[in-house]
Formats: C-alpha cells, structure tokens, sequence
C-alpha cells in the first residue's frame, strides 16, 4: 500500500513570495490534516478535512494561509505571503475516517520550508 | 482544550537497557493515545497505540500503560538498539474532537552502543 505522498519535499522561498505545498493521502481515506511542526516541537494541527469539507480549521492563519481538497482526495495548502517564521515541516497526514472514534493517522514525509 | 506534556525531553541509554517516556493529558475525555517514532527528516511513524478501554498493550519490546485516573501514559522499550535511537511523540485525542491529535513536545531518545 503507497503511504500519504508530498511534494516538493524542501522548499526555499524569498520572504513574501507564495509558496504551495501538495499532498496525496492513502487511497481510500477520508480524513486528512495538515500540520506545522516546528524544530524540536510536536506536529500542531492547521486544518482537518473530512472528504471534500474542512471541518476543523480554526489553527489555520486565515490571513495568509488557505487550503483546498478538491474532489476529496488531494489536497494543496498555500502560503501567501509568506514570512520569515514561516520557516518549518509541513506534515500531510490521512486517516480512514471511520466515524467511530479516533484513527490512526499516517503521516507523509513532510515538506521542508525555508523563508529567506 | 487538550494538553499533553511530555517526559524527558531527552533520554540516553546504554544499548539493551530499558527507556521510559512519559505523557500526562489533562483532558479526561481523551480516549486515545498513540505513539509515534520519528527518525532525523523522515516522517513520523506509529509505533504503538493504546484505548481508554484497556490498561496495557504490548508488542514485542515496546509496551505502553496507561493510568486513566492519573491521566498519564507512558513509553517501555525494553532491550534498546541503537535503531531505536530517534524522538518519540505521544498524543491524545478523544471524540469531542473528531480525529484531532494533540501531540507532546517528544522525547528524544539516544540508545548508546
């Protein structure tokens, strides 16, 4: 079974430009998150969706980052503009979304963003 | 909303001894608590996890215990291997918020040839 697949794996951008980030979740599963981790934090959730909806989004700096799950299964998160703390891994995860409690979630490779 | 503390923030240990990590939550409505293993720029891993429903689990020489009443659970690896040497994540996450984890601040893990 293919795990969650992201791209581009590192990014360095200019302070202020766009960046966006793409991720492909296990086939067949509902749920999928995105998240930031910061050097030597724990992942901390920016937006959940469930199938095509995002239902949990209130982490996610509305200001300058937005997210779409067109069709339900890929999903893109985009920076716009982005800023010097911005610098960190942004981790795709997926999970079946079986409606019964929580799920495993598995976690794709990350993309690593550096903002000059 | 959900906390999770995390214990030591590093841990070195000599090859084929034992390492404990330890997580406290503070939500007592949290009823899953999985573990993840991530090794330098790779992505995290589930290791082990554990429901509200029952008090231990184990495979092979990882086993983690829970304390619902204390509202702690903790990492055993026993007969550590230098491959084990990376850091260890604990969450917590329960149905009042859908499938969201809150993550510890993990625990790195040195195992010591």
């Amino acid at each position: 079974e293919a795990g969650v697949v992201q791209s581009p794996r590192y990014k360095i951008i200019e302070k202020k430009q766009p960046v966006a980030f793409w991720c492909n979740p296990i086939s067949g599963h509902n749920t999928l998150y995105w998240y930031l981790q910061n050097l030597g934090q724990g992942p901390e959730l920016l937006i959940r969706y469930e199938n095509e909806e995002a239902v949990d989004d209130s982490q996610l700096p509305k200001d300058r980052f937005s997210a779409e799950r067109l069709k339900g299964v890929d999903s893109t998160l985009k920076i716009q503009p982005a800023e010097l703390g911005d610098s960190a891994v942004y981790l795709c995860a997926s999970s079946p979304g079986t409606g019964v409690g929580p799920d495993t979630q598995y976690f794709g490779p990350g993309t690593r963003l550096t903002v000059l | 909303g959900e906390n999770v503390e995390q214990h030591p923030s590093t841990l070195s240990v000599q090859e084929g001894d034992s390492a404990v990590i330890k997580c406290t939550y503070s939500d007592s409505a949290s009823n899953y608590f999985p573990w993840y293993k991530q090794e330098l720029g790779k992505r995290p891993q589930l290791i082990i996890d554990i429901r509200s429903n029952v008090g231990e689990k184990k495979d092979q020489r990882i086993a983690v215990t829970l304390n619902k009443t204390a509202k702690h659970f903790s990492l055993h690896i026993t007969e550590t291997q230098p491959e084990d040497s990376a850091v260890y994540f604990c969450a917590a996450a329960d149905d009042n918020y859908g499938q969201n984890f809150v993550f510890g601040p993990g625990t790195r893990l040195s195992v010591l040839p």
